[in-house]
């Protein structure tokens, strides 16, 4: 059974402060892996990474995959009131294995 | 651009009423996907489909049913609800994967609650 964790469960930080939220997954067939951030309603996505050590990068937020580790993590720099929400990691399989698998997500609090 | 449209948005139910949720993308996306969300537990996947008349279980299929008899459309059926499928549900598309394609794409969910 394909598995994903997140951790922590959740974080409160200050403005301004950087984090690191981890993912960690067993799956089979591995294919790629995705972070969303998820406000109110919908999971919106940010990004996915299917390459062992390549960064990806979108302004203050940047995420890498480590697949010989199995985890991956996502970093927000210089964090803002508006990046409070909860961050999720999904992990996707291949050759018969197509469903995407979530963590149960790391709900993220930036304190003005 | 309609995307993933979801139908109804809110529902109140009693214990033991049947009905079905209707998911409708409109970007020609192989796979298909309904997962439900409770405080605490992230997204947990329902059934998915990998294509139009094939459907297949995920980690909590138990007490739903699906179907996937147009390409477009995914309908999650409960046939006798239970308050322990009170939940907000997500349905999501995505296209058959080549390198960078794995993106889902969420309908805006649908929050359903059993009395």
């Amino acid at each position: 059974e394909d598995k994903v964790v997140q951790s922590p469960l959740s974080l409160v930080v200050h403005e301004g402060d950087t984090v690191t939220l981890n993912c960690s997954y067993e799956v089979t067939n591995f294919r790629s892996l995705l972070w969303y951030k998820q406000e109110k309603k919908a999971p919106t996505f940010l990004f996915m990474l299917t390459s062992s050590g390549i960064e990806k990068k979108s302004g203050r937020l940047s995420s890498i995959l480590d697949k010989k580790e199995l985890f991956s993590i996502l970093n927000i720099t210089a964090t803002q009131t508006g990046d409070s929400a909860v961050y999720l990691c999904a992990v996707g399989g291949n050759f018969g294995n197509e469903k995407l698998t979530f963590g149960t997500g790391t709900r993220l609090t930036i304190i003005p | 651009n309609a995307g993933v449209t979801q139908t109804p948005k809110f529902r109140v139910l009693k214990t033991g009423q049947s009905m079905t949720l209707l998911c409708a993308q409109d970007m020609n996306h192989e796979y298909m996907y309904w997962y439900r969300q409770d405080p605490g537990m992230g997204l947990r996947l329902i059934h998915y489909s990998v294509g139009e008349g094939t459907t297949a279980k995920g980690e909590v299929p138990d007490g739903y049913n699906v179907s996937r008899l147009k390409k477009q459309n995914f309908l999650l059926g409960l046939e006798s609800a239970a308050p322990s499928q009170t939940s907000v549900y997500f349905c999501a598309s995505r296209p058959r994967q080549g390198v960078g394609t794995g993106e889902l794409f969420f309908g805006e969910g649908s929050r359903l609650t059993v009395l």
